[in-house]
């Protein structure tokens, strides 16, 4: 299927620093989901981006599609050791009609 | 995540052996999934269905079977010829096929011995 670049694979920050994974793709996205997994979890969805540019937050999470609909940005300000957790972003495989997962990105939130 | 339930949680497996991990949803969605997770890797989907009666290949399909007899059901079977079978598996649905919002089960983590 169509991949999606997912950027860093890993992530140690220290509790209050902000962080940032990005996701990538070669071809234009319809729309990009995000998903947080917590350790020994299950993805739960978070978010979904339609429009060019568009930029949505949950309090501390702000999440961003590109102008060209070929990236996407998930960044968490302050982080807390809540945020610990795989974040996945997900896009939508076209004729396939399924969703195609990003590799991840693992966050640690040092105390 | 509510409305999906897997069983069983941990399912261990002797080689050779085929085994059924049940998932089952009341959230009276269409389409259903089932996804492979790796030890610190993504979700790679195994098979997914629409509507009932009907499944379709996903991108790792080989050695592995599902039924689709009901709307809330969608077991899944990890046959002998699955080579490595060992991983955590995951069951979603969605309300239709277009690939909006999947809400997935806890999970099963297979171990074959």
């Amino acid at each position: 299927g169509q991949q999606v670049m997912q950027i860093p694979q890993y992530q140690h920050v220290q509790e209050g620093e902000d962080f940032t994974t990005y996701c990538n793709s070669s071809t234009t996205l319809s729309n990009i989901q995000w998903y947080k997994q917590r350790p020994g979890g299950h993805p739960v969805f978070l978010i979904q981006l339609v429009k060019s540019g568009e930029v949505k937050k949950q309090k501390r999470l702000t999440f961003q599609f590109g102008e060209a609909k070929k990236n996407s940005s998930l960044h968490i300000t302050a982080t807390q050791t809540t945020d610990v957790g795989t974040y996945f972003c997900a896009r939508h495989g076209g004729s396939a009609r399924q969703l195609t997962f990003g590799s991840g990105t693992q966050l640690t939130v040092l105390p | 995540d509510g409305g999906i339930t897997q069983s069983p949680k941990y399912l261990f497996r002797k080689e050779g052996q085929n085994v059924t991990l049940s998932c089952e949803q009341n959230l009276n969605h269409d389409a259903m999934y089932w996804y492979r997770q790796d030890p610190g890797q993504g979700l790679r989907l195994i098979y997914y269905s629409q509507i009932v009666n009907d499944f379709q290949k996903g991108d790792i399909a080989e050695g592995y079977s599902v039924s689709r007899e009901k709307k809330e059901s969608f077991p899944l079977t990890v046959t002998s010829a699955q080579k490595n079978p060992t991983a955590f598996y995951l069951c979603a649905s969605s309300i239709d096929d277009l690939g909006e919002t999947q809400y997935f089960g806890p999970g099963t983590r297979l171990l074959v011995l």
